[in-house]
């Protein structure tokens, strides 16, 4: 089945760690996006990426980095610069060229700051 | 500036009784509009998507949605919510010249009383 898949579900991190967040998809869409979600915020733009080896920040990228040298995969880092990274992140993707052009969403991963 | 707003915070309804959720945006191209779902924990669920001809568009598990230019609206709507649908609903607005980015608003919850 295609679709998208993020890992891990949870993740814990110390303060003044990096991690990484794995978002990969199979649905051969050009674009992918992370987004930042907190209680009564909506979704906040990352990144995004509309072809391999380019990227844009989004709204909030401060503390963040990404990488896109697969058109399948499009990890997130959360840096130790991020200053609050306790949240729940979501990857989309979408194609680009065609209209209407909605977005698919993984599952998600909860990120906790201990 | 783009912006989406979806006015209800959260909305209680009883099982059977009609719900409409409000979405009203301002964006200076011709937008395409979306509605997602989001279950506790989970990623977004496409309901529906407008994006021209005719404005009552029909989605998944019996929901529609019209978009009213005149009124920079695309409410929401079932004729009778389930127990299952209790979530939380995000609008979202993109438009050809945002390269597949998407605003979200803020998202409105449903609580469904039986």
């Amino acid at each position: 089945d295609g679709g998208i898949t993020q890992s891990p579900k949870y993740l814990f991190r110390k303060e003044g760690q990096n991690v990484t967040l794995s978002c990969e998809q199979n649905l051969n869409h050009d674009a992918m996006y992370w987004y930042r979600q907190d209680p009564g915020q909506g979704l906040r733009l990352i990144y995004y990426s509309q072809i391999v080896n380019d990227f844009q920040k989004g709204d909030i990228a401060e503390g963040y980095s990404v990488s896109r040298e697969k058109k399948e995969s499009f990890p997130l880092t959360v840096t130790s610069a991020q200053k609050n990274p306790t949240a729940f992140y979501l990857c989309a993707s979408s194609f680009v060229a065609r209209q209407a052009k909605e977005q698919f969403f993984g599952p998600g991963t909860r990120l906790t700051v201990l | 500036a783009q912006s989406v707003t979806q006015p209800d915070i959260h909305i209680t309804v009883s099982e059977g009784a009609s719900l409409e959720l409000r979405c009203n945006y301002s964006y200076g191209a011709t937008p395409y509009l979306f509605w997602y779902v989001q279950s506790p924990g989970q990623g977004l669920q496409l309901l529906l998507k407008y994006f021209s001809g005719d404005t009552l568009v029909q989605g998944i598990k019996g929901f529609e949605a019209e978009f009213k230019r005149s009124q920079s609206s695309f409410n929401l709507r079932k004729p009778s919510v389930h127990w299952s649908d209790a979530a939380e609903y995000f609008c979202a607005v993109g438009a050809d010249n945002q390269g597949g980015k998407l605003i979200f608003g803020q998202g409105t919850e449903l609580s469904v009383k039986p």
